[in-house]
């Protein structure tokens, strides 16, 4: 599978601020998602990353508190904008259709894990 | 939108037990269905998938079914170990996304 890497792997922040998270793939990948999951709960679908054009934002999540970019197809980044303790979480990024044949197979990277004073 | 329903939400074992985990789902296009296994403080961990041309698949001690018409898959794990505690999540696609059940958090007592 695809070796995925996020930066920074965690953070504490103030609120108001703003922090972009970085996700770097050892192979290109057409597809890449950006999740968020809350203490002790499932995975939430943030965005789909896609390169060369606008991320498609699932229902609740706008792109003016997490825009993304996806400048090539080994690279994302997500940012948290204007933030609040509400956004404390992990943020994990997730990529598709890397070496592997089976292009609906989705691997993660290990995490950014956000806390908001 | 897809509905996914995953249960029981805690399921605790003595090591050595079966475990049975099973994942509902509402869009009757889904045609992916995977299993992650997630460990405390680390990333989730694809384990076990299936697609929808094929009933079950088994991988030594894990194995997936799926049931197309009553639109529910299943995880099995048998002869349990205490490496095997964890939370389990479903995520069957639906709209090129995978849509991630509420999970499973298994206890295997030694």
């Amino acid at each position: 599978s695809a070796v995925i890497s996020q930066k920074p792997s965690r953070d504490i922040c103030q609120r108001g601020t703003s922090l972009t998270i970085q996700c770097q793939v050892d192979s290109q990948v057409t597809m890449m998602f950006w999740y968020r999951q809350q203490p002790g709960q499932s995975l939430t679908l943030i965005a789909t990353a896609n390169q060369g054009s606008e991320a498609t934002y699932e229902s609740g999540f706008v792109i003016d508190k997490f825009p993304i970019s996806r400048p090539n197809l080994t690279f994302s980044t997500l940012t948290v904008s204007n933030m609040s303790p509400e956004d404390s979480s992990i943020y994990l990024c997730s990529v598709e259709g890397g070496r592997e044949a089976n292009t609906d197979t989705q691997y993660f990277g290990p995490g950014t894990r956000l806390t908001v004073l | 939108g897809e509905n996914v329903e995953q249960h029981p939400s805690t399921l605790s074992v003595q090591e050595g037990d079966s475990a049975v985990i099973k994942c509902t789902y509402s869009d009757s296009a889904s045609n992916y269905f995977p299993w992650y296994k997630q460990e405390l403080g680390k990333r989730p961990q694809l384990i076990i998938d299936i697609r929808s041309n094929v009933g079950e698949k088994k991988d030594q001690r894990i194995a997936v079914t799926l049931n197309k018409t009553a639109k529910h898959f299943s995880l099995h794990i048998t002869e349990t170990q205490p490496e095997d505690s964890a939370v389990y999540f479903c995520a069957p696609d639906s709209s090129y996304k995978l849509i991630f059940g509420s999970g499973t958090r298994l206890l295997v007592r030694p």
